[in-house]
């Protein structure tokens, strides 16, 4: 049964990089047929897709990100990363990680990590 | 993006009751509706995916329909463990959009 696990600072200063790490256990990010995203949930509890990496190392980001995001992945250590530079306050929320198979849900996700943007 | 709204965004109910909920899509996307449960302080959780298919080990109380723009989640018999706020959201298309939540409280 596959598990994801999302790990990374839970503070994060005005402008800097806000970078975290989803390892996953059970089975291999490197095979294909998955899309592994990333997902945030704000404090309001709205949900907003960031974009996902393919096993073949392809990516999609949401535009609405403006470029802000880079998801990576290193199969070496079976982790899907996620960056997100020039952070405000309107980037605190929960961050997840969420795996996204043929049937075109997302399933399982992490248990999820609050990243607080604040000074 | 397609846009995709919930309704209502709350609705209180009591144990054994029929609940429905609504998704309308900005736009038609076919089949391509999941609906999640999400409990507080857990992640969402997949209940029902490609509009009508229910997950595996999800009770079968739990139901959806729908096709194009129009969705339902329905939940017959409402246990206390559904209590819970769920959401839909749209894979027909990138970037992928959720709807803004419905909150079922008990009454």
């Amino acid at each position: 049964q596959v598990q994801l696990q999302e790990s990374g600072p839970g503070l994060v200063k005005p402008s800097q990089t806000l970078s975290l790490t989803c390892t996953v256990s059970g089975g291999s990010i490197n095979i294909g047929a998955y899309w592994w995203s990333w997902i945030r949930q704000y404090p309001g509890k709205g949900l907003e897709w960031l974009g996902y990496i393919y096993y073949s190392g392809s990516t999609y980001y949401n535009p609405s990100l403006e470029g802000r995001v880079t998801i990576s992945m290193d199969t070496s250590k079976n982790q899907i990363s996620l960056k997100l530079t020039s952070v405000t306050a309107a980037d605190t929320a929960v961050y997840y990680c969420a795996r996204e198979s043929a049937s075109n849900c997302f399933d399982p996700w992490g248990q999820g990590t609050l990243v607080t943007v604040s000074s | 993006d397609i846009q995709m709204t919930q309704s209502p965004s709350s609705l209180s109910a009591s144990v054994g009751d029929r609940v429905t909920i609504t998704c309308r899509a900005g736009q038609s996307i076919s089949r391509y509706l999941n609906w999640y449960q999400q409990k507080p302080g857990k992640a969402p959780k997949v209940v029902v995916y490609s509009a009508s298919s229910l997950q595996s080990g999800v009770p079968s109380r739990f139901s959806g329909s729908g096709s194009g723009t129009d969705f339902t989640l329905t939940i017959t018999n409402l246990q206390p463990e559904d209590f819970a706020t769920y959401y839909c959201q749209q894979s027909y298309s990138l970037p992928r959009t959720f709807g803004q939540g419905t909150k079922v409280e008990i009454k």
